[in-house]
């Protein structure tokens, strides 16, 4: 079966500081890799997805991840975060449009001002 | 943007008594419903797959007796918690696959959760 490892449950940043949430999955096989954002009383959003292609993803709100297949990883990074990115970020993978996901444990973001 | 509402945001029921939470596509068709459940601080975890016309696929530990879901139409599925025990308090959250022509087929959509408390 395959997994997702979040490795950063908590982090916490001042505003302006460089982001990178690591992800790794366990599945040796061809996968769709995810992340989604839940902001505070909020549902889940897709920041942003890798099917094939160029194996740097760009996302909404300057987010991107890179997958790097050696690695089975799909680290998420932002260069600059603000107070509003404070929220739970979940990397996700699935082996196709048919299956469900399988999601890593989230990591909790707080950014300070 | 594809849209995914549930119904109800939040329930409280009797330990012994069923409760049904509907899970809608607003905007698409989805064919392929998914729905998971959320533990406290704990990530999300796949119960079933639900297709329309057909039935579901559940995972391995979930009991596909107590947890009924039913896909009628390309726009709703439901889950029906039968006979709720306390244990099956959680967060039950929803997802649609999106089959927007031209468009990413392979993204999911989720809706904002039903709280579930059962006392």
């Amino acid at each position: 079966a395959q997994s997702v490892s979040q490795h950063n449950h908590h982090v916490i940043l001042s505003e302006a500081a460089s982001l990178e949430l690591g992800c790794n999955y366990s599945y040796g096989g061809t996968v769709n890799l995810f992340w989604y954002v839940q902001y505070p009383g909020q549902h889940l959003q897709l920041l942003l997805k890798y099917f094939s292609g160029d194996p740097l993803v760009k996302g909404i709100k300057g987010f991107e991840a890179e997958f790097i297949k050696s690695k089975f990883s799909f680290n998420l990074r932002k260069p600059s975060v603000q107070w509003s990115d404070t929220a739970e970020y979940f990397c996700a993978v699935n082996r196709g449009g048919a299956d469900g996901l399988t999601f890593g444990k989230g990591t909790h973001l707080i950014i300070q001002p | 943007g594809a849209v995914v509402s549930q119904h109800p945001s939040r329930v409280i029921c009797k330990s012994g008594t069923s409760v049904k939470i509907e899970c809608r596509s607003l905007d698409f068709q989805a064919t392929t419903m998914f729905w998971y459940r959320q533990f406290p601080k704990k990530s999300l975890m796949l119960m079933a797959t639900s297709n329309e016309g057909s039935k579901a696929t559940y995972e391995q530990g979930v009991e596909k007796d107590k947890f009924l879901i039913n896909h009628a139409s390309l726009t709703l599925s439901t889950l029906t918690v039968t006979s709720a025990h306390p244990e099956d308090s959680s967060f039950y959250i929803c997802s649609a696959r999106a089959q927007i022509l031209g468009g990413p087929q392979e993204t999911q959509y989720f809706g904002p959760g039903t709280r579930l408390l059962v006392l």
